[in-house]
């Protein structure tokens, strides 16, 4: 089973553009979860979306969005960037939400914002 | 406020030794942890958990100890091996709440040779 998949791994941006990351999770899993990975904070839940529907939120402001696709396939987009949005963004799947379920992580998509 | 913590950034072993990571929570109503390994470059890799119910578990090298009184868990590697040597994080979460997982901030381990 091919494992979960994250594009681009690379991107540089400027202050002020957005960006649109794209996760696409282990065929057959529902459950797509984003984190954000910097040094300083370490890895923090973003939001979690679960049959097309968001359904946790971490504690982000509302320039950071998601939404996923009828195929499970998610992706996340952060408007108006700021440097502080430098990090790499994980993305994570599992079969269910909730439950007793580890996540999968991708490899990442680092993200710079110069 | 860090509701799960690993108060060692790092910690050093000799190969065939016993490596034991720690990881504090100060949420109540966290019922599933689990441990995740990070090499540079890749994302996090299960490893093993454990669910509130359970006080161990255990999977071949490594096992995972659960004091719920003390919200206290702990991952045991043994023998530790230079192939281990990667960041742990701990991750909690509360089963009814989907999958949001609350990560400590990582341990640092280097196993040597």
């Amino acid at each position: 089973k091919a494992g979960v998949t994250q594009t681009p791994r690379y991107l540089i941006k400027t202050r002020g553009q957005q960006v649109t990351l794209s996760c696409s999770p282990i065929s057959g899993h529902r459950s797509v979860s984003w984190y954000q990975q910097t040094p300083g904070q370490g890895l923090q839940f973003l939001f979690e979306y679960f049959s097309e529907t968001q359904r946790n939120k971490g504690n982000f402001p509302g320039r950071f969005s998601g939404r996923q696709f009828s195929n499970s396939r998610s992706e996340m987009n952060v408007s108006t960037l700021e440097l502080g949005d430098s990090a790499l963004y994980l993305c994570a799947s599992s079969p269910t939400s909730g439950g007793a379920n580890e996540q999968f992580f991708g490899p990442g998509t680092r993200l710079t914002v110069l | 406020d860090q509701q799960v913590k690993q108060n060692s950034p790092s910690l050093s072993v000799q190969e065939g030794r016993i490596s034991i990571l720690n990881c504090d929570y100060t949420n109540s109503m966290f019922d599933y942890f689990l441990w995740y390994k990070k090499y540079p470059a890749e994302g996090p890799t299960f490893l093993i958990s454990i669910s509130s119910i359970k006080d161990k578990n255990e999977d071949g090298r490594f096992t995972v100890f659960l004091n719920k009184s003390a919200k206290h868990l702990s991952l045991h590697i043994v023998p530790s091996q230079p192939g281990d040597s990667a960041v742990y994080f701990c991750a909690a979460s509360e089963r009814n709440y989907g999958q949001n997982f609350v990560f400590g901030p990582g341990t640092r381990l280097s196993v040597l040779p």
